[in-house]
């Protein structure tokens, strides 16, 4: 199974500023299978990136993903408030186990 | 508009039972793969099960094979989940998403619904 490892735990950071987050995966995944989805506190999560880099319907572009192989990054490059939430990859290459990273949370500084 | 809502959690003890429903609208529901998704509370999310848009190819995760059972009804455009022999470590809300296409494989969830809590405790 492909453990997923976020970093870091918590992001802090102002609105307007720069969000970097990162996944890195214990094993290769397959053809860049890997999501971001994005999770206010008592709301379901809400898909942002797909196959590593694409964009879900409706995601504004300051939301760009890329990376391959074991390591990908989530970038918010200028955070709105209503940004500030709790982000998860997720790995769906070696399916039919689909796996999630332990999160990250973006807090305002 | 894509709607998933859920329905059927609550308080059972341990060892007991409790069947979860999904019940969707604004997409073509035979389609499409499905999915449960679970969170333990404060936790993080946890894949449980997925099922074919046809019903026939089903996937547990390790901890639930044997005593979960995913089924759907495309004529009611309903997605279940039977819970058995339910521990205090399945405790979390229950959320169903909806897959790209009509195999999970290979396929991130879409759309999810706003989740039921299912509580196992004495």
């Amino acid at each position: 199974e492909i453990v997923l490892t976020q970093s870091p735990g918590t992001l802090s950071l102002s609105p307007g500023e720069r969000a970097t987050l990162s996944c890195r995966a214990s094993q290769s995944v397959s053809s860049s299978y890997l999501a971001w989805y994005q999770q206010k506190p008592g709301q379901a999560p809400r898909l942002l990136i797909y196959g590593a880099s694409s964009r879900a319907t409706g995601i504004p572009d300051r939301f760009s993903g890329s990376g391959s192989g074991t390591d990908f990054t989530l970038i918010i490059s200028r955070l709105e408030p209503e940004d500030f939430a709790v982000y998860y990859c997720q790995q769906y290459g070696s399916s039919p186990v689909w796996t999630f990273g332990q999160g990250t949370k973006v807090e305002i500084k | 508009e894509v709607q998933l809502l859920e329905s059927g959690g609550g308080l059972v003890q341990p060892g007991g039972s409790l069947r979860l429903s999904c019940a969707a609208s604004g997409i073509t529901f035979t389609s499409y793969a499905m999915s449960w998704v679970r969170q333990a509370p404060g936790k993080g999310l946890e894949w449980v099960s997925s099922i074919s848009a046809s019903g026939g190819s089903t996937f547990y995760a390790e901890s639930v094979k044997g005593r979960f059972t995913i089924s759907r009804d495309n004529s009611r455009n309903t997605l279940y989940m039977q819970m058995n022999s339910l521990r205090a470590e399945d405790t979390a809300v229950y959320y169903c998403a909806k897959g790209e296409g009509s195999s999970p494989v290979r396929r991130p969830f879409d759309y999810w619904g706003q989740g039921t809590l299912v509580t196992v405790s004495s």
